[in-house]
């Protein structure tokens, strides 16, 4: 089945320890890209990756790093988790615009952060 | 600069047609999406419409573009409850690497 995985689901954490949550996509994908969702302001990106060891900021990068070794995975790090990134975070991949134009995002589960 | 809105919650009956609506600024969208997300899961996408277009249809769904007011809508038709979820609208700028940019939702709640 094609898919975007994410893990862990469920973290709880406190604050200044380092936490990882991966991103695997079984697609071929290009362009993969981290969220997060927050009452009220929608999805604003972290990160996102137009392809192998090319990554680039987004709206909210502050306090986050990522790294795109493999073209399947898309690691996002908090190396100084502090409680203002509690949140939602979603990993969402997609083929590039290609033929279409279209940038169509297939989206991971979600994992649910929470420092304190 | 980029900026997404959509109204926050709306109600309606079920059988009846739900419309979703969503303003965004920049002028040079190139695309325009919707969104889904059920509780507990990620977004799914349920339709985009190409910034030269005015209107596209799939099955229940309708998609109307206004480029001149920089409004979009969904309208669902014979709402059901399954499509109580929140609704996203985004927005992806060819200029911008083709990022998107997401409104902040709108909870549908469909009523029996």
């Amino acid at each position: 089945e094609a898919q975007v995985t994410q893990n862990p689901r469920y973290l709880i954490t406190v604050t200044g320890k380092k936490l990882t949550v991966t991103c695997s996509q079984n697609m071929n994908h290009e362009y993969m890209s981290w969220y997060r969702q927050d009452p009220g302001l929608g999805l604003r990106q972290i990160y996102y990756s137009m392809n192998v060891e090319v990554t680039d900021k987004g709206d909210v990068p502050e306090g986050y790093k990522v790294s795109r070794k493999e073209k399947r995975n898309f690691p996002l790090i908090l190396e100084s988790p502090s409680p203002n990134q509690t949140s939602l975070y979603f990993c969402a991949s997609s083929p590039g615009t290609g033929t279409t134009g279209a940038n169509v995002l297939t989206f991971g589960a979600g994992s649910r952060l929470t420092v304190l | 600069g980029e900026d997404v809105e959509q109204s926050l919650f709306l109600s309606v009956r079920e059988g009846d047609s739900s419309v979703i609506n969503c303003t965004y600024t920049d002028s040079s969208s190139t695309y325009l999406y919707w969104y889904k997300q059920e509780p507990g899961a990620g977004l799914q996408l349920l339709t985009y419409i190409f910034s030269n277009m005015d209107m596209k249809q799939d099955q229940r769904l309708t998609v109307l573009l206004n480029k001149k007011d920089k409004h979009l809508s969904l309208r669902i038709a014979d709402t059901q409850t399954g499509d109580s979820a929140i609704y996203f609208c985004a927005e992806s700028l060819q200029a911008a690497g083709n990022k998107l940019t997401f409104g902040g939702g709108t909870r549908v709640l469909v009523k029996p």
